[in-house]
């Protein structure tokens, strides 16, 4: 059981959009920076989005994050079939002195 | 451009022990926090480990806690995750990653088995 909740699968169809949530608590969420992390099976995690809304140089526009509260949101506009992959969030959490992980969703590009 | 190499995985035995290194490049390793990441096949990031730029502090997942070891030599960009008594629910894909984390490595492979 992961300490950020996400759902566990979304999907959408080429051109649309999709959001992606991310539930935590005051320890994590509510006080820390959030990061965003896409998983192409079978290859390393890629930086997508950190310090809850910037992008890394190279990560297009498309790609968008939030925070509100104690929850994040990873938005994908314009979705491509290349969109397909993994999506965790994660972000320190200070009762545990820890990193700690959403337990990942499964985007679909219908 | 930033590059994070793993090396040191393989099978082992419930018990024994293993000790990853991640060789990084590109950037100035000594001002930089680095983690250790594992992934279990099939399933989810599992934090494993944090360790700050000049070594004085160190963090473990409690899954962790008590076996494993982090640690980093700044002279040679490198960082290390010693594990001992090793399980079968160690098995996984385990990266090392820099900083917020941001850049990760392709990762290595530990197989614990008999």
């Amino acid at each position: 059981q992961s300490v950020l909740t996400q759902p566990p699968s979304v999907s959408a169809a080429p051109g649309q959009k999709v959001t992606i949530s991310c539930s935590g608590s005051s320890s994590n969420i509510g006080n820390h920076y959030v990061s965003w992390y896409q998983q192409v099976p079978g290859t390393a995690p890629k930086l997508l989005v950190y310090d809850n809304n910037d992008r890394p140089s190279g990560i297009p526009g498309r790609f968008s994050g939030s925070r509100s509260g104690t929850s994040a949101t990873l938005g994908i506009t314009g979705l491509q079939t290349g969109d397909e992959a993994d999506y965790y969030c994660g972000t320190w959490d200070s009762s545990l002195s820890a990193v700690v992980f959403g337990g990942g969703t499964k985007l679909t590009v219908l | 451009q930033v590059q994070l190499v793993e090396s040191g995985g393989g099978v082992v035995q419930p018990g024994r022990s293993l000790r990853l290194s991640c060789a990084a490049s590109g950037f100035t390793f000594s001002s930089y926090g680095m983690h250790w990441v594992r992934q279990a096949p099939g399933k989810g990031l599992e934090w494993v480990a944090v360790i700050s730029y000049d070594g004085s502090n160190k963090y473990y997942a409690d899954s962790v806690k008590g076996r494993f070891t982090i640690s980093r030599d700044n002279s040679k960009n490198t960082v290390y995750l010693q594990m001992n008594s090793l399980r079968a629910e160690d098995t996984a894909i385990y990266y090392c990653a820099k900083g917020g984390p941001d850049y990760w490595g392709q990762g290595t492979l530990v197989t614990v088995s008999s």
